[in-house]
């Protein structure tokens, strides 16, 4: 069974404060995809990165940036220079990799809830 | 650019009583997903579709049935409903997945919010 554990309920930082935000999956497959999404006041699930378990390099998108580490399983998020727009409910996903005739079954961590303070 | 639609915003229903979540997209996605999302937690997989047609269970279906006549909807219905159903539901498309290509990420709709009391 997929597992994703983030273990940080709720963080609070002050603006321009870097941010990282922990992510520790368990799998049993040996391809997966990884993913990060933001859930601002506003409800709506906002996509910020699939990462595929094959592709170790970490990712930089902005002040946003990724560390997959295969052998800890995990995946965290850095946010640089926080900003008070940052402040939302983030959530890190696991999927096995679909078949053309399959889709992705996500396992949802239970969010981490950053504020950022100004 | 509307995406993902979902309709009613909010709803609260009292035990017993029906319901249908609507959800449309225009992007022309093979696939469309529910997912509920209860509080404090992560979402989890009711159904999925990947196709006009075909449907699927995911992880939490009970209570809940779905139909796919079309590619753009993919409503989801509440029969009788109950107080475990009170949770905040998102629809959810993508195009085909596996193919390799950078454009396999999930739109999600902006959610309803539903209360059974």
């Amino acid at each position: 069974a997929q597992k994703v554990t983030q273990a940080q309920t709720e963080i609070s930082v002050v603006e321009k404060e870097d941010v990282t935000l922990d992510c520790v999956y368990e799998t049993r497959d040996t391809t997966y995809y990884l993913f990060w999404y933001k859930q601002p006041p506003s409800g709506e699930l906002v996509f910020l990165i699939r990462r595929n378990s094959f592709d170790e390099q970490n990712e930089i998108s902005g002040r946003y940036s990724w560390n997959f580490q295969k052998s800890t399983s995990s995946f965290n998020f850095t946010i640089t220079a926080s900003q008070v727009v940052d402040s939302a409910v983030y959530f890190c996903a696991l999927s096995e990799i679909p078949s053309l005739a399959g889709s992705y079954q996500l396992t949802f961590g239970k969010g981490t809830k950053l504020s950022v303070i100004p | 650019n509307a995406g993902v639609t979902q309709t009613p915003k909010f709803r609260i229903l009292k035990i017993g009583q029906s319901m249908t979540l609507q959800c449309t997209q225009d992007m022309n996605h093979n696939y469309m997903y529910w997912y509920r999302q209860d509080p404090g937690m992560g979402l989890k997989l009711i159904y999925y579709s990947v196709g006009a047609g075909i449907t699927d269970k995911g992880e939490v279906p009970n209570g809940y049935n779905v139909s796919r006549s079309t590619t753009e909807d993919f409503p989801l219905r509440l029969e009788l409903a109950a107080p475990s159903q009170t949770s905040v539901y998102f629809c959810a498309s993508s195009y085909l997945p596996g193919t390799g290509t950078t454009n396999e990420k999930l739109f999600f709709g902006s959610g309803t919010q539903l209360s059974v009391l």
